[in-house]
């Protein structure tokens, strides 16, 4: 069963403008990474943020992670069209390899 | 990252018939391979680990003698839809554990069985 919950389910903003992702989840993790889904298709890895940090930065991404409330942020800076796509989290679970994805948001990015 | 190509990238096939989806490392030796399925505007759901040389572990409710996985070896995991049904249609998505903790997803398989 999915473990993660984000929001909003849905945002639609202007060029331009930031934007920002919350998910939670409910376990102890190792790591919670972000990734992206353009419509129809695979995955791609955005960044991963241990647990034993709380911020991390990659270009216009800028990724926070509050164990204690057990929730992430993802900001995504000056958005572009090209940015519209669904946006998951996905936690890595101590002891597994595996990883439990959030709902997801999809965000959409309007000229 | 690693390469991952899945094959073929979408299917047609009719109630009762079998389909199998290739799941392939290009550039990697992947001991560990996960299934993924994601149904329309929802998230991925793993459905299995698949381990290279041994039995693939299966999440709950996820119906082992249905869904066939076989990771013979380093670049290659197959599933199997065995008599798949309108129910079956979704989305596969297969992924290679990578390091540390990441995984590095193919560009899915689109299955609808009419």
């Amino acid at each position: 069963s999915q473990q993660g919950e984000e929001d909003p389910q849905a945002l639609s903003i202007q060029e331009g403008e930031n934007a920002t992702m919350n998910c939670s989840y409910k376990t102890s993790i190792n790591n919670l990474q972000w990734y992206r889904q353009n419509s129809g298709r695979g995955l791609v890895h955005l960044i991963l943020i241990r647990s034993n940090e709380r911020e991390k930065h990659s270009g216009r991404l800028r990724v926070t992670l509050d164990t204690s409330k057990k929730s992430s942020s993802l900001l995504i800076t000056a958005s572009r069209a090209a940015d519209t796509a669904s946006y998951f989290c996905a936690t890595g679970i101590q002891g597994a390899q595996k990883l439990v994805f959030g709902q997801g948001t999809r965000l959409t990015i309007n000229p | 990252g690693a390469v991952v190509s899945q094959h073929p990238s979408w299917v047609i096939c009719k109630s009762g018939t079998s389909v199998k989806i290739e799941c392939r490392s290009l550039d990697f030796q992947a001991t560990t391979m996960f299934w993924y399925r994601q149904f329309p505007k929802q998230s991925l759901m793993l459905m299995a680990t698949s381990n290279e040389g041994s039995k693939a572990t299966y999440e709950q409710g996820v119906e082992k003698d249905k869904f066939l996985i076989n990771h013979a070896s380093l670049t290659l995991s197959t599933l199997t839809v065995t008599s798949a049904h309108p129910e079956d249609s979704s989305f596969y998505i297969c992924s290679e554990a990578g390091v540390p903790g990441t995984q590095y997803f193919g560009p899915g398989t689109r299955l609808l069985v009419l």
